[in-house]
């Protein structure tokens, strides 16, 4: 199994909302990501877990808020969101592994915040 | 610091006619990888290609061919027989070995197949 599944494929939720975006895999990689696409930009990293770890944030918000509960599994909670978080949310899984690791995609999450 | 530049914003090009994305790199590291990825319309990232720093090789595959140049910094990539499916955003990418899980994106290129 060679895929990234996310849910949901769309959300809109208001600014006072608690939603969560689900990230899973299958590979058996030890590495996730989310990132975050606004149109025609290159995707923006966010977060990532190594061996289920936070290791890095790349100063996000407060109000996204990332777990890892497994090996498989990323989520992304999100909490009084404003209307320019809306944009393309990708979850990518990778080998890890000292460089070069390419870094397999989800089709993406598009939220829009209102 | 590193960056990726992608000088071609959108390329426009009929289907059958061959065409080459442009990537140019910076960094001081010395060991480093470059990757090429894919995002047709549906928005699911595609990766294509890795390469190393050490690995000036070019690669064939099918209709897509890769020449990287250490000395030019560049990383270009021809796709032969343009056709239809080939039209999406194209990012060139760069980690280096001190941060390897950080992937810096060029700003992508947008091309378009025409029948």
């Amino acid at each position: 199994d060679t895929e990234v599944t996310q849910t949901p494929k769309h959300l809109v939720m208001g600014m006072t909302n608690k939603k969560s975006l689900k990230c899973e895999q299958h590979m058996g990689h030890r590495a996730m990501y989310w990132y975050k696409q606004k149109a025609k930009k290159p995707p923006e990293l966010m977060f990532v877990y190594s061996y289920e770890k936070l290791s890095i944030n790349e100063s996000v918000p407060s109000r996204f808020s990332p777990e890892c509960p497994n090996s498989s599994l990323l989520n992304l909670h999100l909490h009084a969101l404003q209307p320019e978080d809306s944009a393309l949310y990708l979850c990518a899984s990778s080998q890890v592994r000292t460089g070069g690791n390419e870094q397999f995609f989800g089709p993406g999450t598009r939220l829009t915040v209102l | 610091a590193q960056k990726v530049t992608q000088a071609q914003t959108e390329i426009s090009v009929v289907e059958k006619e061959d065409v080459t994305l442009d990537c140019v790199y910076e960094t001081r590291d010395t060991t480093y990888y470059l990757f090429w990825y894919k995002q047709p319309p549906s928005g699911e990232l595609v990766f294509l290609i890795r390469r190393n720093s050490f690995d000036e090789q070019n690669e064939i595959s099918g209709r897509y061919s890769w020449n990287f140049q250490k000395s030019t910094s560049s990383f270009n990539f021809t796709i032969t027989a343009s056709q239809v499916v080939d039209s999406a955003v194209y990012f060139c990418a760069l980690s280096v070995e001190t941060s390897y899980d950080k992937v810096i994106f060029g700003p992508g290129t947008s091309l378009s197949v025409i029948p």
